[in-house]
């Protein structure tokens, strides 16, 4: 079974800081991988996916991670944080089903929530 | 487009009491996921549902839960006997396959459960 790992539970920066995530997960074969993020009284938004092709993929909010096989990581960055960005951020892994074709078995992290300094 | 809608967005209930929190997926979203989300646990998968097919219930974490979903759309979780323990946000979730590339999931804001 699949299984993913936030270690870092809370994590304070200042704005204009630079961001990273970090995110480890289990899978013996090619996983789907995705970073979400949740407001407060929010569900939950997609903030971008791996699935195959070019390891840096982007995504929206100015948002990228790094998928690299060799360390079962996707680690979430961002340039410089915004305000905006206080939230938690969930790191998922998706593994496909053996019923209903294209659909898949997601699971996530414990989160990280993100505190940003004025 | 509408989004996932889930209601009610906050319940409170005494313990023993049975709830039933409502989900409305994404117009056309053959998939329809629920999820627990209790302080600090991150989301625990609950059930998913697919088209015709058989639902996975292998999240249910007892048989006090049950899930059912009306005509491929409508989606009820039922908690009978309500326990202290079940207090947390339940989430729902649509998407639509076959291409899970291009099928991630849309959340509802979820409804906050809290057994008194």
């Amino acid at each position: 079974a699949q299984s993913v790992t936030q270690p870092d539970i809370h994590i304070t920066v200042s704005e204009g800081a630079s961001l990273e995530l970090r995110c480890n997960y289990s899978y013996g074969a090619t996983p789907y991988l995705f970073w979400y993020v949740q407001s407060p009284g929010q569900g939950l938004q997609l903030l971008l996916k791996y699935f195959s092709g070019d390891t840096l993929v982007q995504g929206i909010k100015g948002f990228e991670a790094e998928f690299k096989r060799s360390q079962s990581s996707f680690n979430l960055r961002k340039p410089s944080v915004h305000w905006s960005d206080a939230a938690e951020y969930f790191c998922a892994v998706g593994a496909p089903r053996n019923s209903g074709a294209g659909s898949y078995q997601l699971t996530f992290g414990k989160g990280t929530k993100l505190s940003v300094i004025p | 487009g509408a989004g996932v809608s889930q209601s009610p967005s906050n319940k409170v209930t005494e313990k023993g009491k049975d709830v039933e929190l409502r989900c409305d997926p994404i117009s056309g979203h053959t998939a329809l996921y629920w999820y627990r989300q209790s302080l600090g646990q991150g989301l625990e998968f609950l059930i998913y549902f697919q088209g015709n097919s058989a639902p996975d219930k292998s999240g249910l974490p007892s048989d006090r839960f049950s899930a059912e979903r009306t005509g491929g759309s409508v989606s009820t979780l039922t908690i009978q006997r309500t326990q202290q323990e079940d207090s947390a946000v339940y989430l729902c979730a649509s998407s639509s396959p076959p291409r899970a590339w291009d099928s991630p999931l849309h959340f509802g804001n979820g409804t906050r459960l809290t057994v008194t």
